[in-house]
């Protein structure tokens, strides 16, 4: 079975400081892929990143990076500077190559970054 | 633009009604999916179709039913017989199963 824990319910940082939300993933599949999803007060979820079981190099999207370490089976993302707009809920999420192309996801980290 | 569009962004119902959500994409996109998310947790899959005429069951299907006529639309059913409907419910559509799932903007469905 697939599961995704983000042990971090609410993170509370000021504008400009930087803040890594923990993403522990478990599956006993070789082929994989992980995702972070954004959701907004809006509730629409928005896609981030994608990451597979067999690329190990970390991402960084202008403020945005990812560390995937297989070794401790996380995936971790980090907000640099964060800004108020970063304010939403994060989601981590888990597919694997059977079953449908189901998203297994973590419960979310609220973030809230406040001036 | 293309997108999923889903209507409409609040429904409110009385106990023992069913309800339909519905679901539209202009996308081509093959497969189409329905999510069910609650306060303070991630979100769960309710049902799945990979193409038109055909759909499977996800983790909680009990209660809901499914359409897949066309391939733009994929409503969901909430029917009386779902024990807490209240939630916030979530299309996706992709390309295939293995593409990356594309999200609606959500329905916030309230049973009292």
């Amino acid at each position: 079975a697939q599961k995704v824990t983000q042990a971090q319910t609410e993170i509370s940082v000021v504008e400009k400081e930087d803040v890594t939300l923990d993403c522990v993933y478990e599956t006993r599949d070789t082929t994989y892929y992980l995702f972070w999803y954004k959701q907004p007060p809006s509730g629409e979820l928005v896609f981030l990143i994608r990451r597979n079981s067999f690329d190990e190099q970390n991402e960084i999207s202008g403020r945005y990076s990812w560390n995937f370490q297989k070794s401790t089976s996380s995936f971790n993302f980090t907000i640099t500077a964060s800004q108020v707009v970063d304010s939403a809920v994060y989601f981590c999420a888990l597919k694997t190559t059977g079953g449908g192309n189901k998203l297994t996801f973590g419960t979310g980290t609220q973030l809230k970054v406040e001036l | 633009d293309g997108g999923i569009t889903q209507s409409p962004k609040y429904l409110f119902r009385k106990e023992g009604q069913n309800v339909t959500l519905s679901c539209e994409q202009n996308l081509n996109h093959d497969a189409m999916y329905w999510y069910r998310q609650d306060p303070g947790q991630g979100l769960r899959l309710i049902y799945y179709s990979q193409i038109v005429n055909d759909f499977q069951k996800g983790d909680i299907a009990e209660g809901y039913s499914v359409s897949r006529e066309k391939k733009e639309s994929f409503p969901l059913t909430v029917t009386s017989a779902q024990k807490n409907p209240t939630a916030f419910y979530l299309c996706a559509s992709s390309i295939g199963l293995a593409g990356q799932q594309y999200f609606g903007p959500g329905t916030r469905l309230t049973v009292t």
